[in-house]
Parts: C-alpha cells; structure tokens; sequence
C-alpha cells in the first residue's frame, strides 16, 4: 500500500505570496493531520479533517487555511506569507488511533 | 493544554551502548507515540502505545498510562539510530502534541 504523499517537496515564495500544498493520504484512511515545524516552536498542530469536516484547528492565524475532498485528499493554503512560515509542513493520515503515518512533508522557504 | 516534556534532550552514545528516553505528560492521554526523525525530516513510526510494552528489533517502549510516563529503550545503537527522536500524544481532540525531541547522536 502506497504511503501518504506531499507535494511539491520543496518551494520558494516571497513575502505576500500564497502558496497551496497538497497531501494524498494512504488508501482507505479518511482522517488528514497537518503540522508545521521548526526550530524554534517545534511540531505544532494546525488542523485535522475527517470526511471534508475540520474537526480541530490549532493556534495558527486565519492566513492557515485547509481542506479536504471527497477522496480524503487535502491541501492546506497559506496567504499573505511571511518570512516566520518558512517551515516543514508534515501531513498525517489515519484510519483509526494510531495517528502515525506521516508523509515525507513540504519545505517552505520564504523570502 | 497537555504538557509533553522529554529527557534528556541530548545523548551522545558510543556505538553498541544501550540508553533510556523518557517522556512525561501531564494529563491523561488516550495515545501515545513515539517516532524517529531522520535527515530529511520525515518521522518514522515506531510505536503506538498507549499502554504497555512493546518491542521492535533493538527498540522497545513502555507506557505507564497511570503514571503519565513513557520509556523509550535502546539496545546496541548503531550510527543509523543517530536523529531526533519524539514523543507524541493524543487526548479527545484528535491532534498529536509532541513533545520537544531528544537528539540522539551515535559514535562509532
């Protein structure tokens, strides 16, 4: 069975920008987690979906936006970026209590 | 929120010693995880143990639910168990709250 999938791997963005990044969950799973790292805060929680219903947000401001669709894909978007988002975003997908099945994540840079 | 504490936050081991990482919380947790972060930032799965003891290889955990603490043990590290290791937890919200890493380094 195929693992969770993110795309793109890596990108670059300038301040103001938006970017949109994409998570293809395993086969079956309907819950998606996202998750934004760095040095400085560590792993934090932005949101989790199960069947295209945002069921918990984490602390991040309203620019931190997602969704999902009828196959359990997500994406999550960000707007008006700054040079603080520069981060690796991880998505997680699960069928059921073990929540550990991330994907290889998206490295956002901004400049 | 839930409080997810880890120690130590750096070990340095010889290759082939054994070591110990330890993961408090404060509240009760319906899940917890623990993962290993490699180079290129993916987190590997290493166990789902919410209580209990579980064992994979040279790799083993025990939750003492009751307590609120886990144990991460690791016999005969070799170079390749070198990265940041995590622990996570789960309560009624859906969300993994992890705790802030123990970076392992493995000399041989």
């Amino acid at each position: 069975k195929a693992g969770v999938t993110q795309t793109p791997r890596y990108l670059i963005k300038t301040r103001g920008q938006q970017v949109t990044l994409s998570c293809s969950p395993i086969s079956g799973h309907r819950s998606v987690s996202w998750y934004q790292q760095t040095p400085g805060q560590g792993l934090q929680f932005l949101f989790e979906y199960f069947s295209e219903t945002q069921r918990n947000k984490g602390n991040f401001p309203g620019r931190f936006s997602g969704r999902q669709f009828s196959n359990s894909r997500s994406e999550m978007n960000v707007s008006t970026l700054e040079l603080g988002d520069s981060a690796l975003y991880l998505c997680a997908s699960s069928l059921g209590p073990d929540r550990g099945y991330f994907g290889p994540g998206t490295r956002l840079t901004v400049l | 929120g839930i409080q997810v504490e880890q120690s130590p936050p750096d070990l340095i081991l010889q290759e082939g010693a054994n070591s110990t990482l330890r993961c408090n919380f404060s509240d009760s947790v319906n899940n917890l995880q623990w993962f290993h972060q490699n180079p290129w930032g993916q987190l590997i799965n290493l166990f789902y143990i919410p209580s209990g003891t579980k064992q994979n290889g040279r790799l083993s955990a025990t939750t003492v639910a009751t307590e609120r603490y886990s144990l991460l043990y690791i016999s005969s590290s070799q170079t390749t168990d070198s990265g940041v290791y995590f622990c996570a937890v789960v309560t009624n919200d859906y969300k993994l709250s992890f705790g802030a890493g123990t970076t392992v380094t493995v000399r041989a």
